[in-house]
């Protein structure tokens, strides 16, 4: 158990829905970032927040967006559902965020199926 | 961009040692990560390099060539339970940003 707590576990909607992923990092914890995994793109980073700010940007698409909040929880917000968002989302923490190459603990993911 | 080549596949003997390489290509490059994943589980860190040179941790070993752009991850003494896929991931940029290679799915057999 990593300590990061990711809900839902599964998620099935349908194409055009919006939906919201969310996780708890570790405690203490101040970064967390969320990254896609498909079997076509394998792992892919999306965005990272660090103490409330946005702090990197990877491959995200304009239908989704994130946010952490004063607890340090995060939300992933994925709108307009396509089939091809058919995904693992994980999200991940690390301890202060500044130092390069913090180890990433992984939460269990959230198998997302849209139809 | 970045781009990070592994072999999709390999395959070894419990109690053997395996060794599977890393090339990468990027600009801004801090260090190299390797993660660990089990069918259906979430990725776990096993290493990082950010200097030259060779990092041990138990039965895994991590290497970093900086010049040759090149890494390694080295396995020892396999054991049934080291089937999973492995990943290597380049950090790069001011944040602890991971690109993640596509991933070598290591099979131990009997």
């Amino acid at each position: 158990d990593s300590g990061v707590t990711q809900t839902p576990k599964h998620l099935i909607t349908a194409t055009g829905q919006r939906v919201t992923l969310r996780c708890s990092p570790r405690s203490g914890d101040l970064s967390v970032y969320w990254y896609q995994q498909s079997l076509d793109q394998g792992l892919q980073f999306l965005i990272q927040y660090y103490n409330g700010e946005e702090r990197a940007k990877g491959n995200i698409l304009e239908r989704f967006s994130a946010q952490q909040f004063p607890d340090l929880h995060s939300e992933l917000n994925l709108s307009s559902l396509e089939l091809g968002d058919s995904a693992l989302y994980f999200c991940a923490s690390s301890g202060q965020g500044r130092e390069i190459g913090n180890e990433q603990f992984f939460g269990p993911g959230t198998r997302l199926t849209v139809l | 961009g970045q781009s990070l080549e592994q072999p999709s596949e390999v395959t070894a003997v419990e109690g053997a040692i395996v060794q599977i390489n890393c090339t990468y290509q990027t600009s801004g490059f801090y260090g190299l990560s390797w993660y660990q994943q089990h069918d259906g589980g979430a990725p776990t860190f096993l290493s990082y390099n950010a200097l030259d040179g060779l990092e041990e941790t138990g039965r895994f070993s991590s290497f970093l060539s900086r010049s040759d752009s090149y890494g390694y991850l080295l396995l020892q003494e396999l054991q049934m339970k080291d089937s999973a896929s492995y990943f290597c991931a380049v950090i790069t940029g001011t944040a602890s940003k991971l690109t993640f290679g596509t991933g070598t799915r290591l099979q131990v057999t009997l």
